[in-house]
């Protein structure tokens, strides 16, 4: 079956450190994924997508890459603040050569930056 | 800037209630979304819509749920006989194309 799997623990790290994430996926062929924001009580908000012919990309201190052939994701945050302190989520979508436009989710890494 | 706007914000029940969410999704967007996300747990989809008709739904999305787009501005997701499960946060979602997503600040149920 269809998993993504991303650190259930926390990672806590110091401000002015890069936050690391990690996305793991299984038995899915993505036509991109995506990162979002959730903070406690709040709906989810679009971060960055990369697409499944793109190693890397960058918004500001976030950078995204895609690796297909490990089937793996990874979320940068550079400068961290404790104002990034929040739960990040990887989202997929499956290729369109198969499967439906179902957005699956993660359940998130919560990521805590102390001042 | 456009956003997706819920109401209402909280709606607590009775068990085997009907309830009504509703969702006005940005004014352009094509595609439109509900999940739920139980406490502690993932955001899980429940049903897309496009082009006046649902396109895909999960498991979840029984004969209890059902969705409409009564006018062209309102979104809503019907919960016919609600169980003490169905207690959740709804997002509502939407988007212009088969990429970015914007999620609407959430309904919180609570089935007593």
């Amino acid at each position: 079956s269809q998993k993504i799997e991303q650190n259930s623990e926390a990672l806590n790290i110091q401000e002015g450190k890069t936050a690391t994430l990690t996305c793991n996926y299984t038995n899915y062929s993505p036509a991109y994924l995506q990162w979002y924001r959730q903070d406690p009580g709040r709906g989810p908000v679009f971060l960055l997508l990369i697409r499944e012919n793109e190693k890397e990309k960058r918004k500001e201190r976030l950078k995204v890459t895609f690796d297909t052939t490990l089937k793996q994701s990874l979320f940068h945050i550079t400068a961290s603040q404790p104002a990034d302190s929040a739960t990040y989520l990887c989202a997929l979508d499956p290729s369109r050569s198969g499967g439906s436009y179902i957005p699956t989710f993660g359940r998130g890494t919560s990521l805590i930056v102390h001042p | 800037e456009p956003e997706v706007t819920q109401t209402p914000s909280h709606q607590v029940t009775q068990m085997g209630q009907e309830v009504i969410l509703r969702c006005v999704p940005i004014s352009n967007h094509l595609y439109f979304y509900w999940y739920r996300q139980i406490l502690g747990q993932k955001v899980e989809f429940l049903v897309s819509f496009y082009n006046n008709e649902i396109s895909e739904k999960s498991e979840i999305f029984d004969d209890q749920f059902s969705v409409e787009r009564p006018d062209g501005s309102n979104f809503t997701l019907k919960i016919r006989s609600t169980k003490l499960e169905d207690s959740a946060m709804y997002f509502c979602a939407s988007r212009w194309s088969l990429e970015t997503q914007y999620f609407g600040p959430g309904t919180r149920l609570l089935v007593l």
